[in-house]
């Protein structure tokens, strides 16, 4: 019973250009949403997150987008850079932040 | 500030044989995680303590799986006698208390500890 799911495995973008990676969930009680960033060899690490009494919350170059009637949210990234190529976990939790259950990852490419 | 330490990194073992992985959590986190991430998957929670206590081990298969925080801040996980579907990365993560009222959700990865079963 996956309660997070990423769709799409993977994404290719251009330089410059928007990437949006789509997360969904199952689960009316989770109340915190993250996303992390993983580079091979390496932990994923902490990107951006969102309240569930928010609908939009932006850092610099990063939009995460909370639609709860439609238990969906995407993440912005404009302007895409290289360095911006890695996995996103989409997470989610209900216990103020514990228990974090993970999507299955979306492999974003940027390509110059 | 030094982050979660995690080792062995790779570790490669035969099937029925043990394995042990240590991880040192970010100083003065109080809850700890043990996560494991097979290719192509997101990472699935194994455990979780706060100080020394557990909190859930519900996803722990605990006829092989064991794992201890003794002092309440470093921790083993333990896989005796290991499968081939255990082949995975082993991550580990802390995570401040949260302050009252507060919520951040985020979580401090290791860089985990490759395990391949033959």
């Amino acid at each position: 019973d996956q309660q997070v799911k990423q769709n799409s495995p993977s994404l290719s973008v251009q330089e410059g250009r928007i990437s949006i990676l789509n997360c969904d969930y199952t689960n009316s009680m989770f109340d915190y949403f993250l996303w992390y960033k993983k580079y091979p060899a390496e932990g994923p690490t902490f990107l951006i997150s969102i309240s569930s009494i928010k609908d939009k919350n932006e850092d610099g170059r990063f939009t995460v987008f909370l639609n709860k009637s439609a238990k969906h949210l995407s993440l912005h990234i404009v302007p895409s850079q290289p360095g911006d190529s890695a996995v996103y976990f989409c997470a989610a939790s209900y216990n103020a932040g514990n228990m974090l259950t993970f999507g299955g990852g979306t492999r974003l490419m940027v390509k110059p | 500030e030094a982050g979660v330490a995690q080792s062995p990194r790779y570790k490669i073992i035969e099937k029925r044989q043990s394995v042990a992985f240590w991880c040192n959590p970010i100083s003065g986190h109080a809850t700890l995680y043990w996560y494991q991430q097979i290719l192509g998957q997101g990472p699935k929670l194994l455990i979780q303590f706060q100080n020394n206590g557990v909190v859930d081990d519900s996803q722990l298969p605990k006829d092989r799986f064991s794992a201890e925080r003794l002092k309440g801040v470093d921790s083993t996980l333990k896989i005796q006698p290991a499968k081939l579907e255990d082949s995975a990365v082993y991550l580990c993560a802390s995570r401040a208390f949260p302050t009252s009222g507060g919520n951040t959700g985020e979580l401090f990865f290791g860089e985990g500890s490759r395990l391949t079963v033959l």
